[in-house]
């Protein structure tokens, strides 16, 4: 069954560093989302990418956020500057198109010290 | 924003009975709402979706029901199994957007 992969599954990283994690949305797939979760809380919403483009986002996606298909099917997520509340599980997902279902992948667990 | 909230953070039942996990949701736009089941550590697995033409659909021992006029959305699971146990998110989608909004979460513990 198809999936949607990421790596790393765990990555600690300092303060004011640069981060970037990866995915790969189910090949057939169109719409690419990124969420996170805080541990212990629920799953929110950062952005969706359609068509090359960002075509939604949530307040917490601010300027330190970004998102880019570098090729034919990587989706990345760039944090540029960490901070510690930036610590969370970062779940890439997919969708074939508009408000289908959403597949998840088994996330990146950022730890920001 | 939206509102989508769950009834009770926790629930536990013994195993082969059968469970019913509830979420409200405040967006009398939402249209479309999927059940995600989140085993620790992770990500959430789809396990059945409704759309707001439908007020009831089943799947393999899962049922969800959805009743539009009091912005409530439930998930049964028939003969609950100690796999079962998880967090369970209701997550909605309207018209006005692709995005998704989840709930808080129900962890379910099947006592065997």
């Amino acid at each position: 069954e198809p999936e949607v992969t990421q790596t790393p599954s765990h990555q600690v990283t300092q303060m004011g560093q640069e981060v970037i994690l990866r995915c790969v949305p189910i090949s057939n797939h169109l719409y690419f989302y990124w969420y996170r979760q805080i541990l212990g809380q629920k799953v929110e919403f950062l952005v969706s990418f359609y068509n090359n483009e960002i075509s939604e986002k949530s307040e917490i996606f601010d300027d330190q956020f970004s998102v880019e298909r570098p090729d034919g099917s990587n989706f990345t997520l760039k944090i540029r500057s960490t901070k510690l509340e930036d610590s969370a599980m970062y779940f890439c997902a997919s969708s074939q198109g508009v408000r289908n279902t959403i597949y998840f992948g088994e996330g990146s667990w950022l730890t920001v010290v | 924003g939206e509102s989508v909230g769950l009834h009770l953070p926790t629930l536990s039942v013994q195993e082969g009975d059968n469970s019913i996990i509830n979420c409200a949701y405040s967006n009398s736009a939402s249209d479309y709402f999927i059940w995600y089941k989140q085993e620790s550590g992770k990500g959430p697995q789809f396990i059945i979706d409704i759309r707001s033409n439908m007020d009831k659909r089943q799947g393999q021992r899962v049922t969800v029901l959805l009743n539009k006029t009091v912005k409530h959305l439930s998930l049964q699971i028939a003969a609950t199994q100690p796999g079962d146990s998880a967090v369970y998110f209701c997550a909605e989608s309207s018209n006005t957007g692709n995005q998704f909004y989840f709930g808080t979460g129900t962890s379910l513990t099947v006592i065997p």
